[in-house]
């Protein structure tokens, strides 16, 4: 089956420490994207990527580092610069063009004491 | 910033009813608006992409509008059931963004009850 996965579901962290979250699809799409929700807020972008190699920040990067060194894989780093890491995290895909839809993983809620 | 709004923010009916809610966009500069469902403990799952200006869309019981001369849509729910019962997120994308991240808006939590 085709998909998204995120692990782990839950994550919880001290503070000061930095934490890689795993986002993989095997639905051969070439843009990749990390969102943060918080309680009462929309979807925030956080990365994107578009090709391997490469990728963008989004509207609150800071605190935030990503890689794309394959096409399905666009693991993210939450560093200890985040100042509000506690968060849930969504990872998406998509085929190149705002016409398609994005495909979404099931979350990463992260918990930083 | 490009603003994307939703409303109302919740909103609880009764099984059978049929209920619309509205998202908002910027009028200049549209390219798509895409509908999405999310239900709890569950990822989000695409509705409908939306393009042309008079676009409707029809899924099952579900069905969108669009009027991107006055940048809104509107979801409508026909009959609802409880298993309606998420949260409804838009999301815009404007000309030159395309192949870049959607803006969402905050979503409307639907509770259907039966």
């Amino acid at each position: 089956d085709g998909g998204i996965t995120q692990s782990p579901k839950y994550l919880f962290r001290k503070e000061g420490q930095n934490v890689t979250l795993s986002c993989e699809q095997n639905l051969n799409h070439d843009a990749m994207y990390w969102y943060r929700q918080d309680p009462g807020q929309g979807l925030r972008l956080i990365y994107y990527s578009q090709i391997v190699n490469d990728f963008q920040k989004g509207d609150i990067a800071e605190g935030y580092s990503v890689s794309r060194e394959k096409k399905e894989s666009f693991p993210l780093t939450v560093t200890s610069a985040q100042k509000n890491p506690t968060a849930f995290y969504l990872c998406a895909s998509q085929r190149t063009g705002g016409i398609y839809e994005q495909y979404f993983g099931p979350g990463t809620r992260l918990t930083v004491t | 910033i490009l603003n994307v709004e939703q409303s109302p923010q919740s909103l609880h009916v009764q099984e059978g009813d049929s209920t619309n809610f509205t998202c908002s966009f910027p009028s200049s500069n549209f390219y798509a608006l895409h509908w999405y469902r999310w239900e709890t403990a569950k990822s989000p799952e695409a509705l409908f992409v939306m393009t042309l200006n008079g676009d409707e869309k029809k899924k099952g019981r579900i069905s969108a509008t669009l009027n991107t001369k006055e940048g809104y849509s509107y979801l409508y729910i026909k009959g609802s059931q409880p298993e309606d019962s998420a949260t409804y997120l838009c999301a815009f994308i404007g000309k030159g963004q395309a192949g870049t991240a959607l803006i969402f808006g905050k979503g409307t939590t639907l509770s259907v009850s039966s």
